[in-house]
């Protein structure tokens, strides 16, 4: 059965600080990987996909890697802003049709003042 | 243009009780994923719409739950003989076609079943 899962469950920072999430995944044959931000009450909102020959992604702050031997990946958040409270979600694609993904429970991403 | 949209925003009823979740995709995208979302939980896959016709639903938990796309566009995810264990957020969302695009999530319908 395709998993993802991803640690820590929460985490509190402070504003200006960085931070790291990390993603393990068992999902075969692998298609491409994405990280979401969601913000309490909304929907998902992709930041970065990532396909099997791709070793990093950044979008503004955010900065993506791939390990596709190791089957991890990582979220690097630069220079946290309180805005960037919400949950992080890891999401494997695999290549079988019909574009179903399987999704990580969350980081749960606190940036304090 | 428009995200997707999806009403009602909040939805509840009581056990027993029959329900309709309504979901509007972005104009032209061909396909519409409902997903399941338990609290502190990532997303649970539910059903896949290209077009009118459901290409995946091997997510759907029971026979109590079913989909429609009547049109093409707009669909109703349709929950009958609700459970207290149904309580969770409804998420929709479309993609411009089904072979990896990415998928654009509505702020979905959170549903509570007493």
């Amino acid at each position: 059965k395709n998993q993802v899962e991803q640690s820590p469950q929460s985490l509190i920072i402070l504003e200006g600080k960085n931070c790291t999430l990390q993603c393990n995944y068992t999902v075969s044959p692998f298609s491409n990987l994405r990280w979401y931000k969601q913000d309490t009450g909304r929907g998902p909102v992709s930041l970065t996909i990532m396909t099997f020959s791709e070793n990093t992604k950044s979008n503004g702050r955010y900065t993506a890697t791939l390990d596709a031997d190791t089957k991890q990946s990582s979220l690097h958040i630069t220079a946290s802003q309180l805005s960037d409270s919400a949950s992080y979600i890891c999401v494997v694609k695999d290549t079988g049709g019909g574009n179903k993904l399987t999704f990580g429970t969350g980081t749960q991403l606190k940036v304090e003042l | 243009g428009a995200g997707v949209s999806q009403t009602p925003s909040n939805k509840v009823t009581e056990k027993g009780k029959y329900v309709e979740l309504r979901c509007d995709p972005i104009s032209g995208h061909t396909a519409l994923y409902w997903y399941r979302q338990s609290l502190g939980q990532g997303p649970e896959f539910l059903i896949y719409f290209q077009g009118t016709g459901a290409a995946d639903d091997s997510g759907l938990p029971n026979d109590r739950f079913f989909a429609v796309r009547p049109e093409g566009s707009v669909s109703t995810l349709k929950i009958q003989r609700t459970e207290r264990g149904d309580s969770a957020v409804y998420l929709c969302a479309s993609s411009l076609g089904g072979g990896g695009g990415e998928q654009f999530f509505g702020p979905g319908t959170r549903l509570t079943v007493l």
